[in-house]
């Protein structure tokens, strides 16, 4: 049963335009969500975070956006830039633990 | 500050053998994690550990797994008696005291384990 799902394996953009990566989850209890970037062999990347009492988040050209009501979140990059073509993975968390539930990921292309 | 450092990189094994890797963490972190992925999937949590006490096992990690952080620094993973399901990559995390949310994972390369 995934707990975090992420509905699209792939996506492709044009260079300076936005990328929107999209996540669901299912647990109502999760309270911290984060996604990472990951390079082929290499590992995942810490990106950007959001506590559930927030609904945005911003750190440069990445946005994060958490609807609490409808279980969802997304990833916002503009401009989006051959650089971020890496799979990126959304990942929640309850409580401090670090015991992250992770989707499938998302592999993003950026066309220059 | 090196990031988080796994050994080996890669590691072929013959089904029924016994393996193990080395994961050395940022050494302000005190907090170490295990992840396992495989082929089209996230990072799945197998156990981490605060300091040297090993605070939670997922029930991925069966009785043929075990990890050990004895003086609180590096870390290993012991799987016995190999099987083909085991082929995977197997991720080390460390982080501050403070955990989430205010330290994400930092995640190393990974080592990647075929069982043939």
């Amino acid at each position: 049963d995934q707990q975090v799902k992420q509905n699209s394996p792939s996506l492709s953009v044009q260079e300076g335009r936005i990328s929107i990566l999209n996540c669901d989850y299912t647990n109502s209890m999760f309270d911290y969500f984060l996604w990472y970037k990951k390079y082929p062999a290499e590992g995942p990347t810490f990106l950007i975070s959001i506590s559930s009492i927030k609904d945005k988040n911003e750190d440069g050209r990445f946005t994060v956006f958490l609807n609490k009501s409808a279980k969802h979140l997304s990833l916002h990059i503009v401009p989006s830039q051959p650089g971020d073509s890496a799979v990126y993975f959304c990942a929640a968390s309850r409580g401090s633990q670090g015991n992250l539930i992770f989707g499938k990921g998302t592999k993003l292309s950026v066309k220059p | 500050d090196t990031g988080v450092s796994q050994d080996p990189r890669h590691k072929i094994t013959k089904r029924g053998q016994n393996v193990t890797f080395r994961c050395d963490p940022i050494s302000e972190h005190n907090r170490l994690y295990w992840y396992r992925q495989t082929l089209g999937q996230g990072p799945e949590f197998l156990t981490y550990f605060q300091n040297e006490a090993q605070l939670e096992k997922s029930r991925l990690l069966s009785d043929r797994f075990s990890a050990e952080r004895p003086k609180g620094s590096f870390s290993t993973l012991e799987i016995q008696r190999t099987e083909q399901g085991d082929s995977a990559m197997y991720l080390c995390a460390s982080s501050f005291p403070t955990g989430l949310p205010n330290s994400p994972l930092h995640f190393g390369n990974g080592t990647r384990l075929t069982v043939t």
